[in-house]
């Protein structure tokens, strides 16, 4: 089983949607989770840190939940330029540790 | 600027010959790190190190290896002994003992 899981998808939305990622991750000594954005042939970008209280960068939200060992992230009101892979990580003993990404495509 | 810089973009070697890829950073970080990601894969944890003359073996070190001599640089070579190494390589840093990791432009290597 991979330490930290996501849905490959791609999850294919209209301009203007939310749409929600998850991931869930299987080291419970995980200290702090971010998610990266990496688009096509590009390198992983820093998009957010999530924090157990939530957070919120624009349309842009983040939240943990260390019970269920799950993450999300839920992007409101989808721009094209939204489209990329969103990669979920987990950071433990000093290491980052990257799910497989979610790729997302916004349509017009 | 700042930053992190990678060369080259893109490699092309035969089988069987050794290949270094370049991986510098002026952001005065302590860690640096190697990772390679394949095809609609996530990033997988070659080598690292922490400090200067210090380094660490990922999970897939198995065919490559790393020197540490400055703290700006962390050189990785592809051995003939890496059984698939076409892939692209991304090299990465963090200031010591944080967890943001900031990413170069990679190397996409293609061995012929």
């Amino acid at each position: 089983r991979k330490e930290v899981e996501q849905d490959p998808g791609p999850f294919n939305v209209p301009e203007g949607a939310t749409v929600a990622f998850n991931c869930t991750y299987s080291n419970s000594a995980s200290q702090s989770f971010f998610w990266y954005r990496q688009d096509c042939r590009k390198e992983p970008k820093l998009l957010m840190s999530v924090y157990s209280s939530g957070n919120e960068d624009g349309r842009f939200t983040a939240q943990l939940n260390r019970a269920s060992q799950y993450i999300s992230l839920l992007i409101r009101d989808s721009k094209l330029s939204d489209s990329a892979t969103y990669l979920c990580v987990g950071f433990a003993g000093n290491m980052l540790t990257f799910g497989g990404g979610t790729r997302l495509m916004v349509k017009p | 600027d700042g930053g992190i810089t990678q060369s080259p973009k893109y490699l092309f070697r035969k089988e069987g010959q050794n290949v270094t890829l370049s991986c510098e950073q002026n952001l005065n970080h302590d860690a640096m790190y190697w990772y390679r990601q394949d095809p609609g894969q996530g990033l997988r944890l070659i080598y690292y190190s922490q400090i200067v003359n210090d380094f660490q073996k990922g999970d897939i070190a198995e065919g490559y290896s790393v020197s540490r001599e400055k703290k700006e640089s962390f050189p990785l070579t592809v051995t003939s002994a890496q059984k698939n190494p076409t892939a692209f390589y991304l090299c990465a840093s963090s200031s010591s003992g944080a967890d943001t990791q900031y990413f170069g432009p990679g190397t996409r290597l293609t061995v012929l």
